[in-house]
């Protein structure tokens, strides 16, 4: 089936420095990725979608300039967390799907857990 | 946009009981229906999905049931194993591929050996 690898799985961080995670779909193209934040015993909350050579659509609440993505190519979407500050620590996650008809559903990243110092 | 709610927030198990888990969703757009189940400090994994013009489908001992008109749709897991317990997240979207999936709040499964 389709994968979704995301890296790093765990990164630690002073508060004010930046942070970058990658999210590559190893064996599809996906013209469009979604990246999720999810907080200790809670659901998945989209952020923002990742749209190839495009820019990301961010949902309400989410401040662009301090999550910036990046889809520069079909196979690669990245998350950076600019300035992070505490409130920011969290578990990160991507996610893409393969052509839509070919039967596959959307698959998830390893998740990126998050820590700022 | 999208609401889905899901229940219970917990529940607990004998090994070898079943396990029903439920969803309702707001959308009448909406007609891609997937559950996942999610370990610690993992992502989720897809464990079956169901498309609207499908009322059930089912993997060895997982079930998924939809009511499209009722908006609503069930997770069912047979004969439960320890390794069953997890936490269940059921989702829902438009089945374009450009859509993100919304999330239930997710449902902490304990199965008791």
């Amino acid at each position: 089936g389709a994968v979704v690898s995301q890296h790093p799985s765990r990164v630690i961080c002073k508060s004010g420095t930046s942070v970058k995670i990658e999210c590559r779909s190893l064996d599809f193209q996906a013209t469009t990725m979604f990246w999720y934040r999810q907080f200790p015993k809670k659901s998945l909350m989209l952020m923002a979608t990742s749209n190839e050579g495009s820019k990301a659509t961010y949902e309400q609440g989410v401040e662009k300039d301090k999550f910036l993505i990046n889809h520069a190519s079909l196979t690669l979407s990245t998350l950076t967390v600019t300035s992070a500050h505490p409130e920011d620590s969290s578990f990160y996650i991507c996610s893409a799907r393969p052509p839509f008809g070919t039967g596959d559903g959307y698959t998830f990243g390893s998740g990126t857990r998050l820590t700022v110092v | 946009g999208e609401n889905v709610e899901q229940h219970p927030s917990t529940l607990s198990v004998q090994e070898g009981d079943s396990a029903v888990i439920k969803c309702t969703y707001s959308d009448s757009a909406s007609n891609y229906f997937p559950w996942y189940k999610q370990e610690l400090g993992k992502g989720p994994q897809l464990i079956i999905d169901i498309r609207s013009n499908v009322g059930e489908k089912k993997d060895q001992r997982i079930a998924v049931t939809l009511n499209k008109t009722a908006k609503h749709f069930s997770l069912h897991i047979t004969e439960t194993q320890p390794e069953d317990s997890a936490v269940y997240f059921c989702a829902a979207s438009p089945d374009t591929g450009r859509r993100a999936l919304t999330f239930g709040s997710g449902t902490r499964l304990q199965v008791q050996p």
